[in-house]
């Protein structure tokens, strides 16, 4: 139980292209959603959480403008990178989390992004 | 500022010997610790969450502990496929959002 689908794994695009992420939970339904963006050998970092129905919250320092999301169900948020640039290139997870606060998140398996 | 801080960050151990991975933590009204593993390149799978001192919990090898300040993740006996990244995570009271704190993790290598 407790599956979170996160599509595509991996893509690589021109700078100035606009790329959309998909985040599913299979299995349950997520009343809360987790954006987070991770550096090689570093830990995760929130970018910004989505109640279904909701606008994002985001983290400081995170350009709502840039990094578009949507949670329109309770099984599906995506994330877009709007006009991406190299600095752009990361590894981008997404969360899901079902019923109260306390529960755990559970992660997709990331999608790494590269701008060239 | 809630703070999460793993050590070591890294070990290695032979296949069968036992150790524990430290988290320690700085929260303001602790809500629940949670430890994931991470496989390179892969997202976080989720492993135990702890809401109080004193408790604990187990799956196979892996033991998580905790007290007001510090988890604790013993790990029995390890084989190879126990090799990944342990990350320890917090979770701030619910008028910060519930967001999870992560730790830097541990880089845990099991040799044959």
């Amino acid at each position: 139980g407790a599956v979170v689908s996160q599509h595509p794994s991996w893509v690589i695009c021109k700078s100035g292209t606009s790329v959309k992420i998909e985040c599913r939970s299979l299995d349950f339904q997520a009343t809360t959603m987790f954006w987070y963006r991770q550096f090689p050998k570093q830990s995760l970092m929130l970018m910004a959480t989505s109640n279904e129905g909701s606008k994002a919250t985001y983290e400081q320092g995170v350009e709502k403008d840039k990094f578009l999301i949507n949670h329109a169900s309770l099984t599906l948020s995506t994330l877009t990178v709007t006009s991406a640039h190299p600095e752009d290139s990361s590894f981008y997870i997404c969360s899901a989390r079902a019923g109260s606060s306390n529960q755990p998140q559970h992660f997709g398996d990331g999608t790494r992004l590269s701008i060239l | 500022e809630d703070q999460v801080t793993q050590s070591p960050e890294a070990l290695r151990l032979q296949e069968g010997e036992s150790s524990s991975l430290n988290c320690s933590y700085t929260v303001s009204g602790l809500r629940g610790l949670f430890w994931y593993r991470q496989d390179p390149g892969k997202g976080p799978e989720f492993l135990f969450t702890l809401y109080s001192a004193g408790e604990e919990k187990e799956k196979e090898r892996l033991k998580a502990t905790l007290t007001k300040k510090e988890s604790f993740l013993h790990i029995t006996a390890p084989k190879p496929e126990d090799s990944a990244t342990y990350l320890c995570a917090v979770q701030a009271p619910e008028t910060s959002g519930s967001r999870l704190t992560f730790g830097e993790g541990t880089q845990l290598t099991v040799n044959p």
